[in-house]
């Protein structure tokens, strides 16, 4: 069964302090991994799609990376609006013509000043 | 250029009643994707349709939930008899094609008293 397991739950950071969240996933196959933030009350934003193993983005203080198993997202020197719930999800190759997300439970990011 | 379009964006109803939720997609999009999130868990996929068709709803409940996307008009999701158990965060996310990034609306918040 495709699977996908974030950690940590929760994550309490100094503002400056660099850290990774940590994404797990287990496809058939993988068509895509993206990465969203969540704010309170806000559907998903979309931040960085990534298709292959090597393959690596960056938009401001996020790196996002991936491997044939997991995905981190790098947060450098964070600043409290970084603050948010950051969701991964995973895109399967087959099940027919499907494009569904298949999402982890998210990391809860909490960066205080 | 206006984003995916949720409404209403808070529901109420009482046990027993119908729920109906709208979803108008971006402009160019002819995807439309629902997505469900319950308290404390993640989001769960519910159903993919194109325009007048349903392409994936392996995520519906098989009783009570339907949904539709006609070829002029918003995507309805639709709960018929609702349940307290119903009560959650319902998304509606839309993209261009079947391997380009999906964008989520603001979600409606049912609540079932």
């Amino acid at each position: 069964e495709d699977q996908v397991t974030q950690s940590p739950e929760a994550l309490r950071l100094q503002e400056g302090e660099s850290s990774s969240l940590n994404c797990s996933y287990t496809v058939s196959g993988l068509r895509g991994l993206f990465w969203y933030r969540q704010d309170p009350g806000k559907g998903p934003e979309f931040l960085f799609t990534l298709y292959s193993a090597g393959e690596e983005k960056e938009k401001e203080r996020l790196k996002a990376t991936l491997t044939k198993k997991e995905s981190f997202l790098h947060i450098t020197a964070p600043k409290p609006e970084d603050s948010a719930t950051y969701l991964c999800a995973v895109q399967a190759v087959g099940g027919g013509a499907t494009n569904k997300l298949i999402f982890g439970t998210g990391t809860l990011l909490a960066v205080q000043p | 250029n206006a984003g995916v379009m949720q409404n209403p964006r808070h529901l109420v109803r009482r046990r027993g009643q119908e729920a109906r939720l709208r979803c108008s997609p971006m402009k160019g999009h002819s995807h439309v994707y629902w997505y469900r999130q319950l308290p404390e868990e993640g989001l769960k996929f519910m159903v993919y349709l194109q325009k007048e068709n349903i392409i994936d709803e392996s995520g519906m409940p098989k009783e009570r939930f339907s949904a539709e996307f006609p070829k002029e008009g918003p995507s309805i999701l639709r709960i018929q008899q609702v349940v307290r158990g119903d009560s959650a965060a319902y998304f509606c996310a839309s993209s261009a094609g079947m391997n380009t990034e999906a964008f989520f609306g603001q979600g409606t918040r049912l609540t079932v008293v």
